[in-house]
């Protein structure tokens, strides 16, 4: 299967705290996409990093990609309650514009 | 520019019923996806469409079936509802990018419920 797994599915943290969030795979991917979600809500773009990148920068957000590993990291630094939500990794592969997603991390910030 | 916006935003119907579920996507935009979102499968891709016709779909039943007009809106159908397509219902509207990466921009969802 060529869908993500993300790892933790949950993670509780303090304000300011810096939060990971990681996302593995099985086949070679286009390019790989990570969405915030709130609550049973549309779904947010993060960032799009492609299978040629290494490392993506957006604002608080650090985005990594390890073809070799097959594996992506999103870093969220100094977190805020607001980054409170579910975030998904999203896999794009082949000449489909499809998106493949993982089961998400719950990501918890307190006040 | 206006966001991908979805109509209606929550349903309730009963079973044995349709529904159809509308998208208008990003201006400009020709690509329009369905996903649909159940905390037990998760999201998954129901079908994509661009200029009018499908080009992918998903591993879902003949119940489930969508279209796409002129003007890039989208629509999709499910007939004989069943107690578990309830779910939230995501529209995303693909822009193309450089080098062939597409991101896709997700409309706010349809709540479906079935009772």
């Amino acid at each position: 299967s060529q869908q993500g797994e993300e790892d933790p599915q949950a993670l509780s943290i303090q304000e300011g705290e810096n939060a990971t969030m990681n996302c593995s795979y099985k086949t070679s991917i286009n390019n790989l996409q990570w969405y915030r979600q709130n609550s049973g809500r549309g779904l947010v773009h993060l960032i799009l990093i492609r299978s040629n990148e290494r490392e993506k920068h957006s604002g608080r957000l650090r985005v990594t990609l390890d073809t070799s590993k097959k594996s992506s990291s999103l870093l969220i630094t100094a977190s805020r309650a607001a980054d409170t939500a579910s975030y998904f990794c999203a896999l794009s592969s082949g000449s489909a514009r499809q998106l493949t997603f993982g089961s998400g991390t719950q990501l918890t910030v307190l006040p | 520019k206006a966001g991908v916006t979805q109509t209606p935003r929550y349903l309730i119907k009963t079973r044995g019923q349709q529904v159809t579920l509308s998208c208008s996507p990003i201006s400009g935009h020709r690509s329009v996806s369905w996903y649909q979102q159940t905390p037990g499968q998760g999201l998954q891709f129901l079908f994509e469409y661009f200029s009018e016709t499908q080009r992918n779909k998903g591993n879902f039943p003949g119940r489930f079936s969508g279209r796409q007009f002129s003007n890039s809106r989208s629509e999709m159908n499910v007939s004989t509802l069943e107690l578990g397509d309830s779910a939230l219902y995501l529209c995303a509207s693909t822009a193309f990018e450089r080098g062939g990466t597409d991101t896709q921009y997700f409309g706010p969802g349809t709540r479906l419920t079935v009772l």
